[in-house]
């Protein structure tokens, strides 16, 4: 089955405890994204990747690393988690831009 | 000024009515269009691309404005199972750069 799979599910942790949520997609996607979602402030893009090795900020990139060593995987890296960083996260993949994006499942965070 | 801007609703429905979203964007040169739907707490899934010429799938409806820089989404003949938030995206430029509007949060009533 073609999807995109992130884990955990759902985390709590404390702050500064560092933290990473894995991302995998089996389609052969090209494009891998990170979005945080919020009450009230929609959907909004933490990085994306539009190939191995190519990264590049989106809007909310401060307190977030990535990285893309493989094509299939895409994780979401949080050096010194704050609880302003408690949201629900989203990994998505696309084959180009011109194309949807195929969401995974969710990780609901909470820094405490 | 936000990029992708929606009325968030909520809209209330009966079954069986015919309910229409409006999306504006900002960017001129934007080059994709989407409609997803998200259900509550779930991830967004994508419901429909919008094309210049406009699209139907079923029920839906899709068009697009480019001289006015807003996209449409109609809904015929609610079902209870359209109950969901919808929400609108734009993509710049082909390329990775996905913005999302907040989502019109619709209810249909039986």
């Amino acid at each position: 089955e073609a999807q995109v799979t992130q884990n955990p599910r759902y985390l709590i942790t404390v702050t500064g405890k560092k933290l990473t949520v894995t991302c995998s997609q089996n389609m052969n996607h090209e494009y891998m994204s990170w979005y945080r979602q919020d009450p009230g402030l929609g959907l909004r893009q933490i990085y994306y990747s539009m190939n191995v090795e190519v990264t590049d900020k989106g809007d909310v990139p401060e307190g977030y690393k990535v990285s893309r060593k493989e094509k299939r995987n895409f994780p979401l890296i949080l050096e010194s988690p704050s609880p302003n960083q408690t949201s629900l996260y989203f990994c998505a993949s696309s084959p180009t831009g011109v194309y949807g994006y195929t969401f995974g499942s969710g990780t609901r965070l909470t820094v405490v | 000024r936000k990029e992708v801007e929606q009325d968030p609703g909520p809209f209330n429905v009966p079954e069986g009515a015919t309910v229409a979203f409006n999306c504006t964007y900002s960017n001129s040169a934007s080059q994709s269009f989407f409609w997803y739907r998200q259900d509550c707490r779930k991830e967004p899934k994508l419901l429909m691309s919008v094309y210049s010429s406009g699209n139907e799938d079923g029920r839906f409806t899709a068009q697009l404005n480019r001289a006015s820089q807003y996209i449409s989404l109609l809904i015929r003949d609610s079902k209870l199972s359209d109950s969901a938030t919808y929400l609108c995206v734009v993509n710049i430029d082909t390329g990775n750069q996905f913005y999302f509007g907040t989502g019109t949060s619709l209810t249909v009533i039986p």
